[in-house]
C-alpha cells in the first residue's frame, strides 16, 4: 500500500517570495508521482509528474519538483510565487502512468499575500 | 473539447434521503474515476471503471454506495441512504492512457 503525507496544511507567503511545499510518500513498491493544483472553483489539474528520468521536473509555471527517493521525498518549489499561485496543492503517488488510482496527500492551501 | 463535467455542483440532503451524482467523461476516454475528499481529509479513491466494467472498486466505503457506468459513457454514484458522514466533496476523474482528469467536483451536504 502507498501513503503520502504533506506536512504542511497551510502555508501562507508574501508574493515574489520563495516557496516549499513539502510531500513524502511511503511504498512498498515502485511508484510514479505528481503534483496537481486545485484553483478556487475548479478541479483539480496536474501541474507536473515523475515517472523516470531525471528527478527534477518542472512545470510551465515557473514550479519545480525534485525526487529523492532515498528520503522518499518529492517537494513541490517555486523561487518566486505570485498572486496568481494562490491555490491548494496536493502530492499524489500512483502504481502506474494510466489507470491505476491516485493516492493523495491531505493537501496544502497556498496562499499569497500581496 | 468539454472537460469532465459534474452535475450537480453542489447538493443538501437529508440523512435517510438519496442522492445521485453524475459524472460525464472526456468523449472517447476509457477510464472513469470516483474520488471523495472529506471535510480537512485527504482525496480517496472510490473506484475505477474501464468502459463500463468495474476495475477496482476497494475504495467504496459499504454498500450504501453503488457506482454505475452505462454503456461505459457517464457514470453515476448513487449514496442511498445517506448519512452524516457521507458528506464532502465527490471528484470524478477520466482518462485515456496517462493522465487523469478532474472534473470540478461536487459538493455534497448530508444534515
Amino acid at each position: 500500500a502507498q501513503s503520502v503525507t504533506q506536512l504542511d496544511s497551510q502555508v501562507p507567503v508574501f508574493e515574489e517570495a520563495p516557496v516549499e511545499l513539502r510531500c513524502n510518500y511511503s511504498s512498498s513498491v515502485s511508484v510514479y508521482l505528481f503534483w496537481y493544483v486545485q484553483y478556487p472553483n475548479q478541479g483539480l489539474q496536474l501541474l507536473l509528474k515523475y515517472l523516470s528520468g531525471s528527478t527534477l521536473v518542472e512545470s510551465i509555471n515557473g514550479f519545480e519538483a525534485e525526487f529523492n527517493k532515498s528520503q522518499t521525498s518529492f517537494h513541490l518549489r517555486k523561487p518566486s510565487v505570485h498572486i496568481s499561485d494562490t491555490a491548494e496543492y496536493f502530492c499524489a503517488v500512483s502504481r502506474g502512468w494510466g489507470a491505476q488510482k491516485l493516492v493523495f496527500g491531505q493537501g496544502t492551501r497556498l496562499t499569497i499575500n500581496p | 473539447e468539454a472537460g469532465v463535467t459534474q452535475f450537480p455542483s453542489h447538493s443538501v440532503i437529508e440523512k435517510g434521503q438519496t442522492v445521485t451524482l453524475r459524472c460525464d467523461p472526456i468523449s472517447g476516454h476509457d477510464n472513469l474515476y470516483w474520488y471523495r475528499r472529506v471535510m480537512g481529509k485527504e482525496i480517496k479513491f472510490l473506484l475505477h471503471f474501464v468502459k463500463e466494467s468495474k476495475q477496482d472498486e476497494s475504495g467504496m466505503p459499504n454498500n450504501r454506495f453503488l457506482a454505475e457506468r452505462t454503456g461505459g459513457t457517464y457514470s453515476t454514484l448513487k449514496v442511498q441512504p445517506a448519512e452524516l458522514e457521507d458528506s464532502g466533496v465527490y471528484f470524478c476523474a477520466s482518462s485515456q492512457d496517462g493522465e487523469q482528469y478532474f472534473g470540478p467536483g461536487t459538493r455534497l451536504t448530508v444534515t
